[in-house]
This record gives C-alpha cells, structure tokens and sequence, in this order.
C-alpha cells in the first residue's frame, strides 16, 4: 500500500514552453505532498510544500510563479515548470505519507526527469 | 547551508563483508533522521529510520547508530549483497521546525563487489 505515481517519468520540452508534472496518491489520502529536486550527483532539495486546498509552501530560493503547486484534490498534486529554461533541467520527485502512517513514514513518486532544449 | 552531509560519495564494499556509511548533522534541532536507497531515474526509498530518544536501531540487515554528542549517524549493511549497490541519502527531520521536512545530504554512491 501507500503507493505514490508520478508522471510523466522523463519529458523533453522546448526552452520557453511549460511543463506540467502530476503526483497521484494512489490508494490514500495525502492532505500533504512535497516536491523535491535533484541535480546530478546532489541531494535532493525540497522545493515546495503543497497543502490541498491552500497556496503552497515554498523554500526560500524557489520562486513561485516559475514553479506553479496546485493540490485540488487530496490524491493529486500537480508541478507546472512555466517558461522552462535549460537550467530548469533536473530530476523532479514527488512524496506524501498517509494519514494513519508514522509521523515520518514517506512514500516518494518515481521522479520525472524534465529536460528543456 | 548543507545541514545534512554525507563526505563520501562513493563506496565499494565486497559482498558478504559489512558496509558503513556515515552521515553527520550541524542541526542540534534535528530529532529524528532516516535512510532511503534510490536507484537511478526512481523515487527514494525508505529504508531505516532512527529517533533521536535511542542510539540504535536494527531491522535485518540494517543498523542504524546515532551519536548525538557528535552528531553523527551510520547506517550499517551486514552482510553485503549485490542488491544493496545503489546511491544511499540519510536524511534529517526537525519536528519543532516542522515535523514533515526532511533535509537530505548528497548521497553515497554503494557498490557490492562480487
């Protein structure tokens, strides 16, 4: 149980155009999800926490309206990469953790590896 | 800022012996801190997880140690499989900061010689 999807895996897209990245609980609730991003051979960086129904989260660094968290419902939460530069190229991992788990019991998406031409 | 390091990005360990792999902190706040394996192009996933009440934790093959005073974890693999080869983050969670952030460190990249 407690599985989470991430889609797409990989995705190629023009400099300037958006991109839009979905993390589905599949079988829980998450009132909660966190997205992350990877560069090679680095630590994964949280970037934002989406709270469903509410604005989300953002780290210090990340700008907000280059990386649009939308969290409508309590099984999807979508990443939206507006105006996508190479720089923008990265590994994109999304987790939450259900309800009735352990404080700390995190599932994390498959990541989706975002490269802009 | 790194809060949470791992200094050695790469480890080859020959199967059946021990792997250590080390994490330290500079957060004092941290109280609970876990490890994941990931493999390439996927998710994180957990593997062990420690709270800062105990200096122990052991589950099969994996222990995790914590030393407080120094700030410093280990997550030991005993005995090493080739199925452990894969990249290890150890990550740290504060929960008067909020208890659902966690920070990772770079990663070392494990590999178990046949």
């Amino acid at each position: 149980g407690a599985v989470v999807s991430q889609h797409p895996s990989w995705v190629i897209c023009k400099s300037g155009t958006s991109v839009k990245i979905e993390c589905r609980s599949l079988d829980f609730q998450a009132t909660t999800m966190f997205w992350y991003r990877q560069f090679p051979k680095q630590s994964l960086m949280l970037m934002a926490t989406s709270n469903e129904g509410s604005k989300a989260t953002y780290e210090q660094g990340v700008e907000k309206d280059k990386f649009l968290i939308n969290h409508a419902s309590l099984t999807l939460s979508t990443l939206t990469v507006t105006s996508a530069h190479p720089e923008d190229s990265s590994f994109y991992i999304c987790s939450a953790r259900p309800r009735t788990r352990a404080l700390y019991g995190y599932t994390f998406g498959s990541g989706t590896r975002l490269t802009v031409v | 800022d790194q809060q949470v390091k791992q200094n050695s990005p790469s480890l080859s360990v020959q199967e059946g012996r021990i792997s250590i792999l080390i994490c330290d902190y500079t957060n004092s706040m941290f109280d609970y801190f876990l490890w994941y394996k990931k493999y390439p192009a996927e998710g994180p996933t957990f593997l062990i997880s420690i709270s800062s009440i105990k200096d122990k934790n052991e589950d099969g093959r994996f222990t995790v140690f914590l030393n407080k005073s120094a700030k410093h974890l280990s997550l030991h693999i005993v005995p090493s499989q080739p199925g452990d080869s894969a990249v290890y983050f150890c990550a740290a969670s504060a929960s008067i900061q909020g208890a659902q952030k966690l920070v990772f460190g770079q990663g070392t990249r494990l590999t178990i010689n046949p």
